[in-house]
């Protein structure tokens, strides 16, 4: 039962352009989300995470909009450069202390030069 | 500020052996959690300490997989007998309690 998922298991886009990578989850339960980026033969490093009380989180170039109403969370990248190209995870959690998190299978991101 | 570490990085091991990895987390981090990466998939929580105790092990397959945090600072995970679906990544991560897990390089596991 997957209660994450990234449904595109693969996106490429041209340096310079937006990207856009998308997560939708199942628990109602879950009320805070993070995205994640993994390099070959390195663990996730934390990018950005959004909380339930906000529709909209903003770091630099990375920003995670929410829509609790359709259970859909996005990442989207302005503007995306080469050293983007890395796999995107996006996982959740109920806030309430230290739950686990829950990843999705991820999304591999291709900048294009 | 080191960051989480694991050892080894590597290891190739045949079906039925057993096999032993090690993270030492974020200093002052009491959660610490072992995740289970499986090719083309995301990290799937296997246990999870507070301190030196078990919070949630409910999705460590316990008939092979033991895993320990003795002094509530580094831990072991163990896998005897290893059977081929065990092939995979082993991520250890650890937080200050706020959610963001933070992530060792992992330990990629063979089994042959």
């Amino acid at each position: 039962d997957q209660q994450v998922k990234q449904n595109s298991p693969s996106l490429s886009v041209q340096e310079g352009r937006i990207s856009i990578l998308n997560c939708d989850y199942t628990n109602s339960m879950f009320d805070y989300f993070l995205w994640y980026k993994k390099y070959p033969a390195e663990g996730p490093t934390f990018l950005i995470s959004i909380s339930s009380i906000k529709d909209k989180n903003e770091d630099g170039r990375f920003t995670v909009f929410l829509n609790k109403s359709a259970k859909h969370l996005s990442l989207h990248i302005v503007p995306s450069q080469p050293g983007d190209s890395a796999v995107y995870f996006c996982a959740a959690r109920r806030n309430s202390g230290n739950t686990p998190l829950v990843f999705g299978k991820g999304t591999r991101l291709s900048v294009i030069a | 500020e080191a960051g989480v570490a694991q050892s080894p990085r590597y290891k190739i091991i045949e079906k039925r052996q057993s096999v032993a990895f090690w993270c030492n987390p974020i200093s002052g981090h009491a959660t610490l959690y072992w995740y289970q990466q499986i090719l083309g998939q995301g990290p799937k929580l296997l246990i999870q300490f507070q301190n030196n105790g078990v919070v949630d092990d409910s999705q460590l397959p316990k008939d092979r997989f033991s895993a320990e945090r003795l002094k509530g600072v580094d831990s072991t995970l163990k896998i005897q007998p290893a059977k081929l679906e065990d092939s995979a990544v082993y991520l250890c991560a650890s937080s200050l309690g706020t959610g963001e897990n933070f992530f060792g390089p992992g330990t990629r596991l063979t089994v042959l």
